[in-house]
């Protein structure tokens, strides 16, 4: 688990404002994911991204969310006009490739809270 | 399209016993990789262990293994020699390496052990 580094642990952000969180994958990781997990549920996949590159967005919501992974510097996922609903806790994850048995490793989370 | 099930919400076990954590999947792909991660209170994944789909043992971490029993599209956690701190939710993952399938997570069960 240790490696993946996830800023901040904690945002709160009144409705209409932006959030930004921020994930720097391990070292040596150049694929990163992006999962959101509402309370007493698991994990719910979103976004699939490589350098410069969005792989897979099949969970991200339609509107107001975006995410990148730039070459230089960490991967971001934005939440515009953020609502109620968004409330949650924002998990990162890298692994080193997509081949088998690459170990897929998370980092602590960004939870979220829309007042 | 992959699933995986978690059929038991809670466990209780006692301290120093073992705790079988059930987890079944299900997939057309030949190829698939299968973890389990325990988020303690504090939030964070912990990654615990990964099973193959080609990996002829079963995998073993220190007190945790992984009853894998491809026919029947199970992959149990078992926890031996539980302790205090084993207390937590446990998920159980899939991902399939064919195509850009992300890693799809079970709904967790949470273990509780009790002294």
């Amino acid at each position: 688990n240790a490696g993946v580094m996830q800023n901040p642990r904690h945002l709160v952000r009144r409705r209409g404002q932006e959030a930004r969180l921020r994930c720097s994958p391990m070292k040596g990781h150049s694929h990163v994911y992006w999962y959101r997990q509402l309370p007493e549920e698991g994990l719910k996949f979103m976004v699939y991204l490589q350098k410069e590159n969005i792989i897979d967005e099949s969970g991200m919501p339609k509107e107001r969310f975006s995410a990148e992974f730039p070459k230089e510097g960490p991967s971001i996922l934005r939440i515009q006009q953020v609502v109620r609903g968004d409330s949650a806790a924002y998990f990162c994850a890298s692994s080193q490739s997509r081949s088998s048995g690459n170990t897929i490793y998370f980092g602590e989370g960004s939870w979220l809270t829309v007042v | 399209a992959q699933k995986i099930t978690q059929t038991q919400p809670g466990m209780f076990v006692q301290e120093k016993e073992a705790v079988t954590l059930d987890c079944t999947y299900d997939t057309s792909d030949p190829s698939y990789g299968l973890f389990w991660y325990k988020q303690p209170s504090s939030g964070e994944m912990i990654f615990l262990i990964y099973q193959g789909s080609y990996d002829q043992q079963n995998a073993t971490e220190g007190r945790y293994s992984l009853n894998f029993q491809k026919a029947r599209k199970s992959a149990n956690l078992v926890i031996s020699a539980s302790q205090l701190g084993d207390s937590a939710m446990y998920f159980c993952a899939m991902r399939s390496y064919s195509g850009n399938t992300p890693l799809v997570f079970g709904k967790g069960t949470r273990l509780s052990v009790i002294a």
